[in-house]
């Protein structure tokens, strides 16, 4: 069984458009994070939520935000996409948010916008 | 995340032992420290943590220095599968608004 799923895997679209990506865990942890990861390979922090608190950094634009319908999913939805948007964007889970704590992560979405 | 410094790549044999230093000299009491590891066209995988005492688990081993201000990630028998990069990144304890900060990590090469 997938412990963390994100689908789609690919997504292509045009500049302008909205899209959301969507994500799932089934390990029973409480906090789960969006990561983009761009075509120079460095990973980033995007948002960490958990039920309680939604985490942004504050390098991201306020064209994306995270929607959680419950503490499994985690979905990202992006709006009036960008050429910069692309890049490979990775959903994570962990059981807490703590250092004690190991993340885990999904297979990955990448984003390609034209 | 207090900052780590990682060599930019490194190259191993098959089936040899592979030695992955991490440099944290600013690490604090409660930080843990974290190693990842991402495959090529794949998510990050987690390896291996530790706080002060020396790890293993089925994947490495983690040597963490008697003043922590350093750790080494052991791989024992270095397979074509464990060509990757590896991140060590230090973790604060029970803190709500701390996210896992990847830095460039290492990239093994193995080679057969």
């Amino acid at each position: 069984d997938t412990a963390v799923s994100q689908t789609p895997k690919y997504l292509v679209t045009q500049m302008g458009n909205d899209k959301s990506i969507k994500c799932e865990q089934n390990l029973g942890h409480d906090t789960m994070y969006w990561y983009k990861q761009d075509s120079k390979k460095f990973l980033k922090i995007m948002f960490s939520y958990n039920n309680k608190e939604l985490i942004i950094n504050e390098t991201v634009p306020n064209r994306f935000s995270p929607k959680s319908p419950d503490k499994a999913h985690l979905n990202l939805h992006i709006n009036s996409l960008e050429l910069g948007d692309s890049a490979v964007y990775f959903c994570a889970s962990s059981q807490r948010t703590g250092g004690a704590y190991g993340y885990t992560f999904g297979s990955g979405t990448r984003l390609t916008v034209v | 995340d207090a900052k780590t410094t990682q060599p930019n790549s490194m190259e191993s044999n098959e089936e040899e032992p592979v030695h992955l230093p991490c440099n944290h000299s600013t690490i604090s009491g409660t930080d843990y420290i974290h190693w990842y590891r991402q495959l090529p066209s794949q998510g990050p995988e987690y390896v291996i943590h530790g706080l002060t005492s020396n790890v293993n688990n089925r994947m490495a081993s983690l040597a963490i220095a008697e003043d922590r201000k350093s750790s080494t990630l052991i791989l024992h028998r270095a397979t074509l599968r464990d060509a990757a990069v590896y991140y060590c990144i230090l973790r604060v304890y029970n803190n709500a608004g701390n996210m896992l900060t990847f830095g460039g990590g290492t990239r093994l090469m193995v080679k057969p």
